[in-house]
């Protein structure tokens, strides 16, 4: 069973550009969640999606945003990149909505660099 | 809010030691508890969890109790090796506003040498 898959592994974008980053779920699993790695802030949440939908979201700016496709795959998007925005961006996938006792299983990430 | 709080690394241990990285939680209500894993170049894996107090979750010989009275989640190993080495990442399931999403903790790095 394929695991959940992030697409680029690398990226490199300059300041004021827009980044699309994609995650493919483990087939069958119907929840995808975003989340932020970086050295200073650590793991941070950036949103969750289920059934196209979003049902929780952190606190990230709107330049932040997301969506998720009818096959659960799901893209998160930012805008007007800055320097503080490089990262690594890992996806996780679980079977339902994420609820206290879902197991997430996470991808390898995008590293994403603002230069 | 919810948080985790996780000892500093990093940890050097030579092989065989005996392995405790400690961790200690701030919540509402009545958490999940975990342990995440990533080696180098990786994403995360869940290395054990735990769903109420007192319960024990185990995996690779690694263990950790949930500790409702101490707020504590610990992880413990008996005799590490050199492939443990990797960044181990303490967490939560935090719901606000009736949702859930995972609370870390700083990550913990271990390295083990021969």
């Amino acid at each position: 069973k394929a695991g959940v898959t992030q697409t680029p592994r690398y990226l490199i974008k300059t300041r004021g550009q827009q980044v699309t980053l994609s995650c493919s779920p483990i087939s069958g699993h119907r929840s995808v969640s975003w989340y932020q790695q970086t050295p200073g802030q650590g793991l941070q949440f950036l949103f969750e999606y289920f059934s196209e939908t979003q049902r929780n979201k952190g606190n990230f700016p709107g330049r932040f945003s997301g969506r998720q496709f009818s096959n659960s795959r799901s893209e998160m998007n930012v805008s007007t990149l800055e320097l503080g925005d490089s990262a690594l961006y890992l996806c996780a996938s679980s079977l339902g909505q994420f609820t206290r006792d879902t197991e997430a299983f996470f991808g390898q990430g995008t590293r994403l660099t603002v230069v | 809010g919810d948080s985790v709080t996780q000892m500093e690394g990093p940890v050097t241990l030579s092989e065989e030691a005996c392995l405790t990285i400690n961790c200690t939680y701030t919540a509402t209500g009545y958490p999940s508890l975990f342990w995440y894993v990533q080696y180098p170049g990786e994403g995360l894996q869940l290395l054990l969890k735990a769903t109420k107090a007192d319960d024990k979750g185990s995996n690779k010989g690694f263990e950790a109790t949930y500790r409702k009275e101490t707020t504590s989640f610990h992880l413990e190993k008996g005799s590490v090796q050199v492939s443990d080495s990797a960044v181990y990442f303490c967490a939560l399931s935090s719901s606000s506003g009736g949702y859930n999403k995972l609370i870390f903790g700083a990550g913990t790095r271990l390295a083990v040498h021969p």
